[in-house]
């Protein structure tokens, strides 16, 4: 089936050590975003790429980045993380204005 | 403005009962209204969206009801199984490619059986 794969689905560092979370689709849709979502809160978005561009929320921190080597990937970066990070990393893809369908997320937990 | 406010946090139903989670936006520009299905560990999935052309849409057992000049949207999930526990997300976005989907809170159903 077509879907939204995040890997890892828990993932634990350091406080302030580099983490990469990722994410790949054979939906072939051309619009990825990462989302954040806190423990009992919705999710929000912290940046989307549309094709090979990069659009980030007014709000997303710095310590946020994101890469896109291709259609199928893109890799949410957090440059130096700290507690208040911890949280479900979720992936999204649409196909230009069309309905987002997630992945499953990736847990991030900081120690 | 960009606020998706929803109602009740949380809700017991009984099986067979009629399950109703109600939202509400400011933000007249919104013309895309998904609702989202989200089980413990998993990600949002996507249950039925309307856009506010239509004042209702109904797939299975879910009905979402619109009313524009209110400003209000709410989910109808008729014949409520306990299957159907999980959280529940209303959204609002303006319908263009790479905008954010506006959560509102969500709303935990417990259906009982």
């Amino acid at each position: 089936d077509a879907m939204v794969i995040q890997n890892p689905r828990y993932q634990v560092t350091q406080f302030g050590k580099p983490v990469t979370l990722s994410c790949s689709q054979t939906l072939n849709h051309n619009v990825m975003y990462w989302y954040q979502q806190k423990s009992s809160q919705a999710p929000k978005l912290l940046f989307h790429y549309y094709d090979k561009d990069f659009n980030n929320e007014a709000d997303t921190p710095d310590n946020f980045q994101s890469r896109r080597p291709n259609t199928s990937f893109c890799f949410l970066d957090i440059r130096s993380p700290g507690l208040g990070d911890a949280a479900m990393y979720l992936c999204a893809t649409s196909r230009g204005a069309q309905a987002q369908h997630f992945g499953d997320g990736t847990r991030l937990s900081i120690l | 403005q960009q606020q998706v406010k929803q109602s009740p946090q949380s809700l017991i139903v009984q099986k067979g009962g009629i399950s109703i989670i109600n939202c509400a936006y400011e933000n007249t520009a919104f013309d895309y209204f998904p609702w989202y299905q989200q089980f413990p560990g998993k990600g949002p999935a996507l249950l039925i969206a309307i856009r506010p052309d239509v004042s209702e849409k109904k797939e299975g057992r879910f009905t979402i009801s619109f009313n524009k000049s209110a400003k209000q949207f709410s989910l109808h999930i008729m014949d409520s199984q306990p299957g159907d526990s999980a959280t529940y997300f209303c959204a609002a976005a303006v319908n263009q490619a790479g905008t954010a989907l506006i959560f509102g809170k969500g709303t935990t159903l417990s259906v009982s059986s």
